[in-house]
């Protein structure tokens, strides 16, 4: 079983959806958690954070779920712009960080 | 503006031969990274350091080694390049700390084995 496990999609979306993605991870010892972006043949680059208590970055809703090991990632109104694929990634040590294959996202005019 | 950056950016090498992809970033970072990606797979964890002189295994760093003499270069040395090696590498940086920090990442290196 992989440390980090997503739904590979692809997900296909009109512009204006809301869509949400789940990554569940299989180490319960896990202390931080993140969602990166990643355009095509481009470097990752770090989305946002998820804390415990859930948070938000404008169209952008995480969620954590320790009990059941699993983060979320909810784009609301969703975007051409945000047509990527989304990586979960867990750290159990500091700088160790697993990634998720990754979840691909396209929104269709 | 900081940065990090790689190269080559796309390396075609035949089976055997010893293949150095280079990483440089301005961050000046302590910490550095070396992952590949490869389909169905994410990213994974090859070397990585601390600081100067410092060098740790990650998950799949058989066939793979690095140096670290200065803060702002990790070179990643393929010994004898194998077709299993083709990939895309990412090298990245992070400030230093006992926390879990934003890790920037360079702009990728393509690299076929034939």
């Amino acid at each position: 079983r992989k440390e980090v496990e997503q739904d590979p999609g692809p997900f296909n979306v009109p512009e204006g959806a809301t869509v949400a993605f789940n990554c569940t991870y299989s180490n319960s010892a896990s202390q931080s958690f993140f969602w990166y972006r990643q355009d095509c043949r481009k470097e990752p680059k770090l989305l946002m954070s998820v804390y415990s208590s859930g948070n938000e970055d404008g169209r952008f809703t995480a969620q954590l779920n320790r009990a059941s090991q699993y983060i979320s990632l909810l784009i609301r109104d969703s975007k051409l712009s945000d047509s990527a694929t989304y990586l979960c990634v867990v750290n159990t040590m500091p700088n160790d960080m697993r990634f998720g294959a990754g979840t691909r996202l396209t929104v269709k005019p | 503006d900081a940065e990090i950056t790689q190269s080559p950016r796309h390396k075609i090498t035949e089976t055997g031969r010893q293949v150095t992809l280079a990483c440089h970033q301005t961050w000046n970072h302590n910490n550095m990274f070396w992952y590949r990606q490869d389909l169905g797979h994410g990213l994974r964890l090859i070397h990585y350091s601390y600081g100067v002189q410092d060098t740790n295994k990650g998950e799949v760093s058989d066939g793979y080694s690095v140096s670290r003499s200065n803060t702002e270069d990790l070179p990643l040395t393929l010994e004898s390049a194998a077709s299993s090696q083709t990939s895309v590498y990412f090298c990245a940086s992070s400030e230093s700390g006992t926390g879990s920090l934003q890790q920037y990442f360079g702009p990728g290196t393509r690299l076929t084995v034939t």
